[in-house]
């Protein structure tokens, strides 16, 4: 059971904008940052998106981040095949525990 | 570059102990707080274990408190986990992380190591 709700699929067509939903609690999301990250299969998370809204160098501004109160959101935009993977979020708890969604598989129709 | 190199992992029986190792290269590795995260296999990302900067502190999950076992060596740049009781259910991809602070964020993983626990 992931400590953080997310979505288990969502999609998209080229060129679309597509987001992905992350929810938690006051104790999570509603006092830290969220991080997301993208994945995939078979190789290591990457980082893709820090406090809440930044983007690391080299991440396209086609993604961006928001986050209102106990949830967050991924968005991407003008989407792309190689945008299929699997999507993370995740930040802290106040007992300074990680955690993580579930994750969603994301597929460019 | 920065680089993590996670090794150690394998084939254990229930019940057994393992020890992964992650050897870190390209930054100062006693400045960064490490983390450890697995994924089961077709499963997601669950977080593991942190281990502050020096060592000074540690901090578990529910699923491993009391079994694992995360430590440091900063002389040799290298970051630890310590598998004890091992179940079933710990089979799974075991990633080490480097924590930024400025970006509150795992911003460097290893490529991980699978360790199956099976008879």
């Amino acid at each position: 059971q992931s400590v953080l709700t997310q979505p288990p699929s969502a999609s998209g067509t080229p060129g679309q904008r597509v987001t992905i939903s992350c929810s938690g609690s006051s104790s999570n999301i509603g006092s830290n940052t969220i991080n997301w990250y993208q994945q995939f299969p078979g190789t290591a998370p990457k980082l893709l998106i820090y406090n809440d809204n930044r983007r690391p160098s080299g991440v396209p501004d086609r993604f961006s981040g928001s986050k209102s109160g106990t949830s967050a959101s991924l968005a991407i935009s003008g989407l792309q095949s190689e945008d299929e993977a699997n999507y993370y979020c995740a930040t802290w708890d106040d007992s300074l525990l990680g955690g993580f969604g579930g994750g969603t598989k994301l597929t460019v129709l | 570059q920065v680089q993590l190199v996670e090794s150690g992992g394998g084939v254990v029986q229930p019940g057994r102990s393992l020890r992964l190792s992650c050897a870190a290269s390209g930054f100062t590795f006693s400045g960064y707080g490490m983390h450890w995260v697995r994924q089961a296999p077709g499963k997601g990302l669950e977080w593991l274990a942190v281990i502050w900067y020096d060592g000074s502190r540690q901090e578990y999950a529910d699923s491993v408190k009391g079994r694992f076992t995360i430590s440091r060596d900063n002389s040799k740049n290298t970051l630890y986990v310590q598998m004890n009781s091992l179940r079933a259910e710990d089979t799974a991809v075991y990633y080490c992380a480097r924590y930024n602070g400025i970006y509150s964020s795992w911003d460097y993983w290893g490529q991980g190591t699978l360790v199956t626990v099976s008879s």
